[in-house]
């Protein structure tokens, strides 16, 4: 069983809709959960930050974890064509050399 | 501010033959990071440096060496490529070792044939 699932997609939604990407995972010692949004040819940039439970909100994008469901949560609100790229999550217990990465979900907002 | 610089940004191999990565990043990080990307596989650790002088194996090092240089640069060395090396190689550094200060370079694309 892989540390980190993630639906591979592809997902492909009209422009303004909301979007929701999900990650579970199976180890219950992680506490820091973050989601990057890589464009094609590009590397991962961070995107949002969580450490232990809880939301977090950053304009249009909403980060929820649910450690009792191991599942953690982003949220896309007025989807732009802009935001077409993969979203990996990625989690850690502690150390940033001990980063377990989803396999990323591609998106594509059609305008 | 350039961040995290790799190169080559497209390389093809021959089978056996080495090669070297090189990364450098202008943010004073302490930490650096080699990754591959493979379709399917997610991000995956090659090495890392957490500091000047030290160097660890991570989830994948079997075919590779580092060198951290100084504190500005890490590099990924090849000695004999293999076709299972074909990848997208993505090097990395954190201000600290917590996992919400990792900042990425561009990727370099690796085809062994």
């Amino acid at each position: 069983q892989k540390e980190v699932e993630q639906d591979p997609g592809p997902l492909s939604v009209p422009e303004g809709a909301i979007v929701s990407l999900n990650c579970t995972y199976s180890n219950s010692a992680f506490q820091y959960f973050m989601w990057y949004r890589q464009y094609s040819r590009k590397g991962p940039e961070l995107l949002m930050y969580t450490y232990s439970s809880g939301n977090k909100e950053d304009g249009r994008f909403t980060a929820q974890v649910d450690k009792s469901s191991k599942y953690i949560s982003l949220f896309i609100r007025d989807s732009q064509p802009s935001d077409s790229a993969t979203y990996l999550c990625a989690m850690s217990g502690g150390g940033a050399n001990n980063l377990f990465f989803g396999t990323g979900t591609r998106l594509t907002v059609i305008p | 501010n350039a961040g995290v610089t790799q190169t080559p940004k497209f390389q093809v191999l021959k089978t056996g033959q080495s090669m070297t990565l090189q990364c450098a990043q202008d943010m004073n990080h302490n930490s650096m990071y080699w990754y591959r990307q493979d379709p399917g596989m997610g991000l995956r650790l090659i090495y890392y440096s957490a500091s000047e002088g030290t160097t660890d194996k991570g989830e994948v090092p079997n075919g590779y060496n580092v060198s951290r240089l100084n504190k500005r640069e890490f590099s990924l060395r090849l000695e004999s490529a293999a076709p299972s090396q074909t990848s997208v190689y993505f090097c990395a550094s954190s201000e600290s070792g917590t996992p919400n200060t990792i900042y990425f370079g561009e990727g370099s694309w690796l085809t062994v044939v």
